[in-house]
């Protein structure tokens, strides 16, 4: 167990809906990373958040978004969702803003019908 | 454009044998690199890790060497159990990057 939490586990949506994922960093923790990962493209950076603070983006689309509250946990909002859309989404923390040790939640598997 | 490779897809090792898993990067801005043990329905388990400054880093079975000359690093796991059966990702970082650069993952099996 990393001390990673993620909700929920399972998501089955329909095209166009918007859905939120959540998750708990580990205690200490002030960095939050989202990563998702699809059958054909492996793990990719979504977006990183720091003591609230947005830090870093990477292939994130303009549907998505995410925040990250004062109690240091994050939410990924994706909307008008698309059947690429179907991936699994890790969390990831660390304690620094720069890692280097980031320590993954269990996930959560997005499926859009 | 992908920044960490795994060239093999699969690793079939025999219990009590080596596994050599292999990593090459391109950018010369990482100097921190890591490798992940991954089960089916879990997240990335953390492994072991090693920064630049060293070429070799060692935790009990798992040893990690880097090749700065040639941006290759590979980790050895000495000797293979069945329960190391995973998919192990490389992943690299750089000192102002926040973010890991994954490679696609090498599906290692260890048989009896």
């Amino acid at each position: 167990d990393s001390g990673v939490t993620q909700t929920p586990k399972h998501l089955i949506t329909a095209t166009g809906q918007r859905v939120t994922l959540r998750c708990s960093p580990r205690s200490g923790d002030l960095s939050v990373y989202w990563y998702q990962q699809s059958l054909d493209q492996g793990l990719q950076f979504l977006i990183q958040y720091y003591n609230g603070e947005e830090r870093a983006k990477g292939n994130i689309l303009e549907r998505f978004s995410a925040q990250q509250f004062p109690d240091l946990h994050s939410e990924l909002n994706l909307s008008s969702l698309e059947l690429g859309d179907s991936a699994l989404y890790f969390c990831a923390s660390s304690v620094e803003v720069v890692g280097p040790e980031q320590y993954f939640g269990p996930g959560t598997r997005l499926t859009v019908t | 454009d992908q920044q960490v490779k795994q060239n093999s897809p699969s690793l079939s090792v025999q219990e009590g044998r080596i596994s050599i898993l292999n990593c090459d990067y391109t950018n010369s801005m990482f100097d921190y690199f890591l490798w992940y043990k991954k089960y089916p329905a879990e997240g990335p388990t953390f492994l072991i890790s090693i920064s630049s400054i060293k070429d070799k880093n060692e935790d009990g079975r798992f040893t990690v060497f880097l090749n700065k000359s040639a941006k290759h690093l590979s980790l050895h796991i000495v000797p293979s159990q069945p329960g190391d059966s995973a998919v192990y990702f490389c992943a690299a970082s750089g000192s102002t990057l926040g973010r890991l650069y994954f490679g696609r993952g090498t599906q290692l099996t260890v048989w009896p």
